[in-house]
């Protein structure tokens, strides 16, 4: 069954620290990988695309990483602001289908 | 560019009314979707259109119905709406569903109630 997993569900930290989420797929045959931003009451935004030659790519202080031999993605966010405070949520395609699996997401808070 | 846009905000409806959700695109996007999400669940597509004159089912299509009006447009109808319809709807866009970097761009969603 194609599923796409997040941890933790719920991450609090300091304004300035990083921090990693990580996620876990299974989804087959894999397309892509994204991460999405979600602020509360807003509709997700668009992080980073990676493909399956990708291992990581960055998105000013998000940087994304790709093991596609273990099936596993982090998001690892740097100096984090107060604006960083989200829901992170993973997606999976599948190459068969074009149909993308949300994550249930991983819910940042950043404290000052 | 408003992006994407969804009307209305805010619904409450009683078990068995209908209604309609709008959403527009003004990136003239060729595919659109209708996604809904619900507590401790990822979104789930109910229905989109890869193309202009197109739509087909996604995983959860039960219980509605879309239009694909024209380019910018995609309806989501709910016939006699169920309790089990309360959730929060988002329409996304994208340049080419099939286009292996394609990036959808979300509306800011429709939260719906129904009692």
């Amino acid at each position: 069954k194609n599923q796409v997993e997040q941890s933790p569900q719920s991450l609090i930290i300091l304004e300035g620290k990083n921090c990693t989420l990580q996620c876990n797929y299974t989804v087959s045959p894999f397309s892509n990988l994204r991460w999405y931003k979600q602020d509360t009451g807003r509709g997700p935004v668009s992080l980073t695309i990676m493909t399956f030659s990708e291992n990581t790519k960055s998105n000013g202080r998000y940087t994304a990483t790709l093991d596609a031999d273990t099936k596993q993605s982090s998001l690892h966010i740097t100096a984090s602001q107060l604006s960083d405070s989200a829901s992170y949520i993973c997606v999976v395609s599948n190459s068969g289908t074009y149909k993308y699996i949300f994550g249930t997401g991983t819910r940042l808070k950043v404290l000052a | 560019n408003a992006g994407v846009t969804q009307t209305p905000k805010f619904q409450v409806l009683k078990t068995g009314q209908s209604m309609t959700l709008q959403c527009a695109q003004d990136m003239n996007h060729n595919s659109m979707y209708w996604y809904r999400q619900d507590p401790g669940m990822g979104l789930r597509l109910i229905y989109y259109s890869a193309s202009e004159g197109t739509t087909d089912k996604g995983e959860v299509p039960n219980g509605y119905n879309v239009s694909r009006l024209n380019k910018r447009e995609f309806s989501l109808r709910l016939e006699s709406a169920a309790p089990s319809q309360t959730s929060v709807y988002f329409c996304a866009s994208s340049e080419a569903l099939r286009e292996i970097t394609d990036t959808q761009y979300f509306g800011p969603g429709t939260r719906l109630t129904v009692l």
